[in-house]
């Protein structure tokens, strides 16, 4: 059983739409992390976020934290195909132990 | 900058063989990680290391064991592989960061096939 679960598993949208992107568990984390990885490579951080009901922007990106810190989401406003690629949201547990979900594949097509 | 270095890339490997998968940062991180990544799964840890010397075990480590003889330095070996450890394996470092806001910079990955 995944700690952290993601939904939906695969995403597929035109230019220029919105979507969400949900991150959601049972366990409480000491902070939430979205990660992004392209074909081939490792992943690469987005963003962090610690206190519960954060909000967090970065450009077109909005990410947000549960109030329990349970939770997490991301928004895109307005896709690009630049954005297509697999999201991973990351929970720590403590300082040092990171759970990753269990992934979101993104495809924005031109 | 090199970052995280992983070696093999890839590896085809018949079944009850030993293998040591090598990862080596030069970042002077405390902290590392091995991760397998299947596909639905996302990422799931198989040890850690807080510092030079301890290790932890994480989500999946049976079948797998770890060392942290210096700070640069974390293998992972499979003792004796198996099928289902056909995965993309990444190492992955992270500096000190308070309550969990370190932030992890991975290799590019070792691609392990058990036939």
């Amino acid at each position: 059983t995944q700690l952290l679960e993601q939904s939906p598993q695969f995403l597929s949208i035109q230019e220029g739409e919105n979507l969400t992107v949900y991150c959601n568990s049972s366990s409480v984390f000491s902070s939430l992390q979205w990660y992004r990885q392209e074909p081939g490579e490792g992943p690469v951080l987005l963003v962090t976020v610690v206190t519960g009901g954060e909000v967090k922007k970065l450009k077109r990106l909005t990410f947000q934290f549960g109030d329990a810190r349970k939770d997490s989401s991301l928004h895109i406003t307005a896709a690009q195909p630049g954005d297509t690629g697999l999201y991973l949201c990351a929970g720590a547990k403590g300082t040092y132990k990171y759970i990753f979900g269990t992934g979101t594949r993104l495809k924005v097509l031109a | 900058i090199a970052g995280i270095t992983q070696a093999p890339t890839s590896q085809i490997l018949a079944a009850g063989r030993r293998m040591t998968l090598r990862c080596t940062q030069d970042m002077r991180h405390n902290a590392m990680y091995w991760y397998r990544q299947d596909l639905g799964l996302g990422l799931r840890l198989i040890h850690y290391s807080n510092t030079a010397g301890t290790t932890g075990k994480g989500e999946v480590p049976d079948g797998y064991s770890v060392s942290r003889a210096n700070t640069d330095d974390f293998p992972l070996t499979l003792a004796s592989a198996v099928p289902s450890q056909t995965s993309v394996y990444f190492c992955a470092s992270s500096d000190q960061g308070g309550a969990g806001t370190g932030e992890l910079f991975f290799g590019e990955g070792s691609r392990l096939t058990v036939l």
